[in-house]
């Protein structure tokens, strides 16, 4: 088990508030990565992380931020939630050199 | 940009029969890897592929790669209602910063009817 954590797990939010989520792992991993989740479009990769302070965009990364001040939490912030941003978010994390990922359990957000 | 293709997105076949899942993708890709998830939950790792020609099995799932088709295949052997799941490929490439990134076809999503 890699350790890693996500919270909350769920969450109801409104239109125009911010909104973080918060990715905890305990094993000093380097690489950590942020995706969404919706029907029809498989993963895609918002914002991802290969150090502290080193972060990076992904594909769909508007309207999302990212911040990673110590190696094992990576958070991830919609600073106005908007009702297209009702997703599942999962965190991720990579061994260096290793391969693939592990996926945390998940973070189900909804905006209204 | 790295596009992944799977087909097909929805599958739903009788308890022992074979069926294949495929992933096309469209540019080099060096590995590739299967997921599975199961409604709710969150995403196992099955297989990675790392070469051309590779090929996986563990029980009735075995994943194959063709690098240079640019193609792999999930094929599932007497399907048994515990496959039931999404099944999701991920090609590797790299980011210009050097990082790896996988991405993720659309899904398959599996339900094997007894």
């Amino acid at each position: 088990d890699a350790g890693i954590t996500q919270s909350p797990r769920h969450k109801v939010t409104e239109t125009g508030t911010p909104v973080t989520l918060r990715c905890h792992q305990t094993e000093n991993h380097r690489y950590m990565y942020w995706y969404r989740q919706d029907p029809g479009h498989g993963l895609r990769l918002i914002h991802y992380s290969y150090g502290v302070k080193d972060t990076d965009k992904g594909e769909v990364s508007d309207g999302y931020s990212v911040s990673r001040s110590k190696t094992e939490d990576f958070l991830l912030t919609l600073e106005s939630a908007t009702s297209s941003q009702t997703s599942v978010y999962f965190c991720a994390i990579r061994y260096r050199g290793g391969d693939g990922y592990t996926f945390g359990s998940g973070t189900r957000l909804t905006v209204v | 940009e790295l596009k992944v293709e799977q087909n097909p997105l929805f599958l739903s076949m009788q308890e022992g029969k074979n069926y294949t899942i495929y992933c096309n993708y469209s540019t080099t890709s060096d590995r590739l890897y299967w997921y599975r998830q199961d409604p709710g939950k969150s995403l196992e790792s099955l297989f990675v592929l790392l070469s051309n020609g590779a090929v996986k099995q563990e029980g009735r799932l075995m994943a194959s790669l063709d690098t240079k088709a640019r193609l792999s295949t999930l094929h599932i052997t007497a399907a048994v209602h515990d496959l039931s799941a999404t099944y999701f490929c991920a090609p590797r490439t790299i980011y210009p910063s050097g990082t790896y990134k996988y991405i993720f076809g659309t899904g398959t999503r599996l339900k094997v009817l007894a």
